[in-house]
């Protein structure tokens, strides 16, 4: 069966920390993704990778960065966390470019920026 | 830009009673459709898709209908049961040779009581 794993269902950290939060997929999928999701405000797309060592901004990559350096593994980086980055954070992955494939989902990190 | 509107939530249901939950969309070309479901503390994962005009998908009980002449792709269910209460996500991408970012609806909550 697919796989997408986040390396933490739970994350509390204080203001101005570094974060990185890891996503390894085993698909050999070449599209990856990034959103968060708030109450009331659905996912939104931080950033997404369609390529090793590609990447390109979503709607919202303010305050965050990303880094694929190999295929299976996208990380999402919080340089100086903040209070209102407190969220789910969700990773993604899809085969191809346009082809109808649905979108792989690992089950999510919590973060709490304290 | 393409788009999902999704009805508000939540959406109420005693066990056994019948679900619709309405999902209409903009896109330009010819978009293939998506019904995603989201378990409390868990990731998306794909309930159903259709890719044409008059295609209905189906899956646990659940169906929708791709409608190009009214943009909709409502999901319905005959008989819930308390395992469906979760968050469900109506979400479309372009076809083959587009972009391979899907647009989500904002998500539609769904209690089902006993």
């Amino acid at each position: 069966d697919v796989k997408v794993t986040q390396s933490s269902r739970y994350l509390v950290k204080r203001t101005g920390e570094k974060v990185f939060l890891e996503c390894v997929q085993d698909m050999d999928h070449e599209n990856m993704f990034w959103y968060r999701q708030d109450p009331g405000l659905g996912l939104r797309l931080i950033y997404f990778s369609y390529d090793v060592k590609m990447k390109e901004k979503g709607d919202i990559p303010e305050g965050y960065s990303v880094s694929r350096e190999k295929k299976e593994r996208f990380s999402l980086i919080l340089e100086s966390a903040s209070t209102n980055q407190t969220s789910m954070y969700l990773c993604a992955s899809s085969s191809g470019q346009g082809d109808n494939s649905p979108l792989h989902f690992g089950n999510g990190t919590r973060l709490t920026v304290t | 830009g393409n788009s999902v509107t999704q009805m508000e939530g939540p959406v109420t249901l005693s066990e056994e009673a019948f679900l619709t939950i309405n999902c209409t969309y903009t896109a330009t070309g010819y978009p293939s459709l998506f019904w995603y479901v989201q378990y409390p503390g868990e990731g998306l994962q794909l309930l159903l898709k259709a890719t044409k005009a008059d295609d209905k998908g189906s899956n646990k009980g659940f169906e929708a209908t791709y409608r190009k002449e009214t943009t909709s792709f409502h999901l319905e269910k005959g008989s819930v049961q308390v395992s469906d209460s979760a968050v469900y996500f109506c979400a479309l991408s372009d076809p083959p040779g587009g972009s391979y970012i899907p647009t989500f609806g904002r998500g539609t909550s769904l209690i089902v009581h006993p």
